[in-house]
């Protein structure tokens, strides 16, 4: 079962505006959450990660954000750029399972000039 | 420095067929990983490496597949009697000791089965 969900296969946005990226999850013992970016062609990069016991990670222009009564994250990306645009993954690691990261089916962002 | 390197990166093969896969990790990466990527979706978890050990082979979907790691360094998926459903973009990724949360992936190599 898909315990990771990105239900936004696809994001445009224009340049100089925020990117808002969700991420949902069902699996309470999820402890540690990433996000990933993917250009064409290449492996998934890691973009930030955010650790269960905080709210909320910064990093540049990144931005992860963690409720987990809602269980929900988002990755906001401001100002977005055209070199953002690619498919950004959202994953996520069991308690006590550290090294397995399940993933979500990812969102597509376009970065309109 | 030269990250995650995968080989073939394409592959075609027939159906019935075996296959290896092979897979350099970053110098001094301890833990090793492979996922496997169908269209249209994320990477899914397949197996890891601590060392030479595998410490988690819960995704390997049934006995056909198997992977090695004799030296702790590079591994190698094997594929028996392939099946057109292997065919996928498999991603090998690596991780160091003191930053094990990041995981550095190669570019994958496209598996084929025709």
């Amino acid at each position: 079962d898909q315990q990771v969900k990105q239900n936004s296969p696809s994001l445009s946005v224009q340049e100089g505006r925020i990117s808002i990226l969700n991420c949902d999850y069902t699996n309470s013992m999820f402890d540690y959450f990433l996000w990933y970016k993917k250009y064409p062609a290449e492996g998934p990069t890691f973009l930030i990660s955010i650790s269960s016991i905080k709210d909320k990670n910064e990093d540049g222009r990144f931005t992860v954000f963690l409720n987990k009564s809602a269980k929900h994250l988002s990755l906001h990306i401001v100002p977005s750029q055209p070199g953002d645009s690619a498919v950004y993954f959202c994953a996520a690691r069991r308690e006590g399972s550290w090294g397995k990261l399940q993933f979500g089916a990812g969102t597509q962002v376009v970065v309109t000039p | 420095g030269a990250g995650v390197s995968q080989t073939p990166s394409n592959k075609v093969t027939e159906k019935g067929k075996y296959v290896e896969l092979r897979c350099d990790p970053i110098s001094g990466h301890t833990a090793l990983y492979w996922y496997r990527q169908s269209l249209g979706q994320g990477p899914e978890f397949l197996i890891y490496f601590q060392g030479t050990g595998a410490a988690d082979d819960s995704g390997l979907p049934n006995d056909r597949f198997f992977a090695v790691r004799p030296e702790g360094s590079v591994s190698t998926l094997k594929i028996q009697r392939t099946e057109r459903g292997d065919s996928a973009v498999y991603l090998c990724a690596s991780s160091s000791p003191g930053r094990k949360n990041e995981q550095f992936f190669g570019p994958g190599t496209r598996l084929t089965v025709l």
